[in-house]
């Protein structure tokens, strides 16, 4: 049973593509995240969502743009893509504000030709 | 906003040895103080945890310790094994939904 599960793993794709990562949990919390972890291994947030309502938004480009259907999914949809995008993005679930574990997807390596 | 330093970046050890890493953070208001570890190509997941009203944690060989006035917190990792190889990351939250990590440490162990 994956309690984050993310899709697609692996994304490989042209400069100024469009493209979505999906992110689910069923482990019926109601906050869930989206990371970036550059080349650097540094783990930056960039959104956080509770109960399908936006909380953080970090200094991300508008060509980010989450999307939180239910309070099982968050999706990612990237415009435009750019070299720099180039990354590991891990999605995260945690319950409530953060008294608690967050739990990480196995996370979706995007890689911007 | 918070700021978390971690140190060092990289650690190495002899398999048996203990491992110290540690962190400071700004915000007086952070009360949750998680470490993660992640292996190559993994994702990130807690191995322990310590809140605000709590000074030391400790599980088997890993333990954190807090001191909420210096505002450091360390991890601690005795008899360390190969399979404690990893990136290691603390972090801190203060209740806002938001959890600030450090930058990682890796840890090296040499059998």
């Amino acid at each position: 049973d994956t309690a984050v599960s993310q899709t697609p793993k692996y994304l490989v794709t042209q400069m100024g593509n469009d493209k979505s990562i999906k992110c689910e949990q069923n482990l019926g919390h109601d906050t869930m995240y989206w990371y970036k972890q550059d080349s650097k291994k540094f783990l930056k947030i960039m959104f956080s969502y509770n109960n399908k309502e936006l909380i953080i938004n970090e200094t991300v480009p508008n060509r980010f743009s989450p999307k939180s259907p239910d309070k099982a999914h968050l999706n990612l949809h990237i415009n435009s893509l750019e070299l720099g995008d180039s990354a590991v993005y891990f999605c995260a679930s945690s319950q409530g504000r953060t008294s608690g574990e967050q739990f990480f997807g196995p996370g979706t390596r995007l890689t911007v030709l | 906003g918070e700021n978390v330093e971690q140190h060092p970046s990289t650690l190495s050890v002899q398999e048996g040895d203990s491992a110290v890493i540690k962190c400071t953070y700004s915000d007086s208001a952070s009360n949750y103080f998680p470490w993660y570890k992640q292996e190559l190509g993994k994702r990130p997941q807690l191995i322990i945890d310590i809140r605000s009203n709590v000074g030391e944690k400790k599980d088997q060989r890993i333990a954190v310790t807090l001191n909420k006035t210096a505002k450091h917190f360390s991890l601690h990792i005795t008899e360390t094994q190969p399979e404690d190889s990893a990136v290691y990351f603390c972090a801190s939250g203060a209740g806002s939904y938001q959890l600030t990590f450090g930058k990682g440490t890796k840890l090296s162990v040499i059998p």
